[in-house]
């Protein structure tokens, strides 16, 4: 059974750029998941899908990122414009219907200079 | 003062040796415990889950004190392998059953030959 995917796996951009950050999560999971992590810092909840709706979403920093999940599939992360604090690790995690267990995809590295 | 705090380290052991990591909670409502493993520039990997019984899976050792909001980690007879940073994770389901998890900073340890 595949895992959960992201991409790119590293992306360098200049602040005030976008960038677009991907999960696809293990089939049949109705969960989704991001966090984040800045260097130096615990990893951090950023929201909480089920299916294609927003569960919680309070761990986003700012307007500045949208998030959504096209037809309770795959997932996508826009940060825009992005600001040298954006740097971090993020990571997307998926789980089934009723488990606490979250499988976590290998993370996005994202620099922003 | 933060939702999960543990002692960063590093600890530095020989191989072959015991070591305990322990970590507090600060949310008394907290219901789910678990301990991650994360090996550099991986994604986190869930390690073992902690029961109020406290549990036990070959070389590991997880166990949970509600009262004092403390959970603790144990590796018997370490391996070279072991080397990694252990992540405590709690996580209480909101009203709206989200299960996001609330790590802490992480435990750094070195297993040496």
């Amino acid at each position: 059974e595949a895992g959960v995917t992201q991409f790119p796996s590293h992306s360098v951009i200049e602040k005030g750029q976008t960038v677009t950050l991907r999960c696809d999560p293990i089939s049949g999971h109705d969960n989704l998941y991001w966090y984040r992590r800045v260097m130096g810092k615990e990893i951090k909840f950023l929201l909480h899908f089920v299916k294609e709706s927003k569960q919680d979403e309070s761990g986003m920093p700012n307007n500045r990122f949208l998030a959504e999940r096209t037809g309770g599939t795959y997932s996508t992360l826009k940060v825009q414009p992005a600001e040298l604090e954006d740097s971090g690790v993020y990571f997307c995690a998926s789980s089934p219907d009723g488990s606490y267990e979250q499988y976590f995809g290998p993370g996005t590295r994202l620099t922003v200079t | 003062r933060k939702e999960v705090e543990q002692d960063p380290g590093p600890f530095n052991v020989p191989e072959g040796a015991t070591v305990a990591f322990n970590c507090t909670y600060s949310n008394s409502a907290s219901q789910s415990f678990f301990w991650y493993r994360q090996d550099c520039r991986k994604e986190p990997k869930l390690l073992m889950s902690v029961y109020s019984s406290g549990n036990e899976d070959g070389r590991f050792t997880a166990q949970l004190n509600r009262a004092s909001q403390y959970i603790s980690l144990l590796i018997r007879d370490s391996k070279l392998s072991d080397s990694a940073t252990y992540l405590c994770v709690v996580s209480k389901p909101d009203a709206g059953n989200n299960r996001k998890l609330i790590w802490g900073l992480g435990t750094s340890l070195a297993v040496n030959p």
